[in-house]
């Protein structure tokens, strides 16, 4: 079965700092993998995807995560945190079949940026 | 193109009344997935919806149907509303039922039982 963890719920950084959130899948086959960031009270808005072409993925904001197999790991990184960078992150992988399909998500990182 | 809407913004029910909640895909979507965010937590499947029918389910009660109509809006209904049951309601759309990888989500119903 498919699973995501997401190792930290809490990250903060200081303005201008590296971002790094940490995520970690389970599959048993090759999976699609997201972020998902949402800014309080507000719904879902995707950040990047890997659906199995490159493995490192850009996305928007200055995001970018990197698909390593041998670590089942899909971890979000950006070089420099700006403080609308301030929200929740969700890490999460595809569940599909033919007919059907859902979304598995982790539990969630807050990220803080420290002025 | 308005993407995702989601009806109403925001909910307050008494504890054993029923509640209704209603999703318009965005354009080009034909397939609609709904999700429950409790507070803190990730969001977790409830069911997805395509050519009317529901074709996938999470671990949810029975208390929670939903309905998909001819022009691929869904409602979401639960049942004897539990103090539980407060939660961030979000709806996803896609065009093909079996992937997610171009899912889209609405700004969410924000429920509260009391």
């Amino acid at each position: 079965a498919q699973s995501v963890t997401q190792l930290g719920s809490h990250v903060s950084v200081s303005e201008g700092a590296l971002v790094l959130l940490r995520c970690n899948y389970s599959s048993s086959v090759p999976p699609y993998l997201f972020w998902y960031v949402q800014y309080p009270n507000q719904g879902l808005q995707l950040l990047l995807k890997y659906t199995s072409a490159a493995t490192l993925v850009k996305g928007i904001n200055g995001f970018e995560a990197e698909f390593k197999k041998s670590e089942t790991s899909f971890h979000l990184t950006k070089p420099s945190a700006h403080m609308s960078d301030a929200a929740e992150y969700f890490c999460a992988v595809s569940v599909a079949d033919s007919s059907a399909s859902k979304i598995i998500f982790g539990s969630g990182t807050r990220l803080s940026i420290r002025p | 193109d308005a993407g995702v809407t989601q009806s109403p913004t925001h909910l307050i029910k008494t504890r054993g009344q029923q509640v209704t909640l209603r999703c318009s895909p965005k354009s080009g979507h034909d397939t609609v997935s709904w999700y429950q965010q409790a507070l803190g937590q990730g969001p977790q499947f409830i069911f997805q919806y395509y050519e009317e029918e529901e074709r996938q389910r999470g671990n949810f009660p029975d208390r929670f149907s939903g309905h998909q109509f001819p022009n691929y809006s869904s409602e979401l209904n639960v049942n004897a509303l539990w103090l539980g049951d407060s939660a961030l309601y979000l709806c996803a759309s896609s065009s093909i039922p079996g992937q997610t990888t171009e899912a889209f989500f609405g700004q969410g119903t924000r429920l509260t039982v009391v």
